[in-house]
């Protein structure tokens, strides 16, 4: 079973210019999640989407982040403009709420490090 | 606000020995608790579950434990290897909502 996948894995970029991330999740997964890590932090969750309706926003920032998922599969996390602070590694996950067994386990994809400079 | 706390925030461990990482939480009400090994550069990835009744949980050489009572887990690694060092996060789901509370990890180094 392929995981989520995510991309790119790494992205620089200076202050106030845009950045936007992909991830593909793992396939039949209604549920899908973004996180912000700093380092040396636990991942905070940003958003959270079930099937392609917003479940969960309320820490996002919303002046400068947007999330989509259009079509209930991939999704699309953006940042504009973006500020230092924004440097982080941005996870996304994956559940299946239909499996019982699993806990509502969420998988996660490998993340991209953004560096603003 | 629930927390979930974690030590030692980091540790140095010889290659072979055992140590144990420890999870303190106020999430309540309680549903499961889970540990994640996570690598440098990849994501989080599920060591183990325990809900509410269960005390110890084991996977290979890692065995976790939960006290509901007093709300601390704790992971033990036996016989580390090279390949443990990593962080290990504490998750604690919140009962009726999909929400979940991180540690920031426990920063485990194995040297040979």
């Amino acid at each position: 079973e392929a995981g989520v996948a995510q991309s790119p894995r790494y992205k620089i970029i200076e202050k106030r210019q845009s950045v936007a991330f992909w991830c593909n999740p793992i396939s039949g997964h209604a549920t899908l999640y973004w996180y912000q890590q700093i380092l040396g932090q636990g991942p905070k969750l940003l958003i959270q989407f079930q099937n392609n309706g917003v479940v969960d926003d309320s820490q996002l920032p919303k002046d400068r982040f947007s999330a989509e998922r259009l079509k209930g599969v991939d999704s699309t996390l953006k940042i504009q403009p973006a500020k230092l602070e924004d440097s982080a590694v941005y996870l996304c996950a994956s559940s299946s709420w239909t499996d019982l067994s699993s806990y509502n386990e969420q998988f996660f994809g490998p993340g991209t490090r953004l560096t603003v400079l | 606000k629930n927390q979930v706390e974690q030590s030692p925030q980091s540790l140095i461990i010889l290659e072979g020995k055992n140590c144990t990482l420890q999870c303190n939480y106020t999430v309540s009400p309680f549903s499961n608790l889970r540990w994640y090994k996570q690598d440098t550069g990849r994501g989080p990835v599920s060591l183990t579950i325990m809900t509410f009744s269960e005390n110890t949980k084991s996977n290979g050489r890692y065995t976790a434990t939960l006290d509901a009572d007093t709300k601390q887990s704790s992971l033990h690694i036996t016989a580390s290897q090279l390949s443990d060092s990593a962080s290990y996060i504490c998750v604690v789901r919140e009962d009726g909502n999909n929400r979940l509370a991180f540690g920031k990890g426990n920063q485990v180094v194995v040297i040979p």
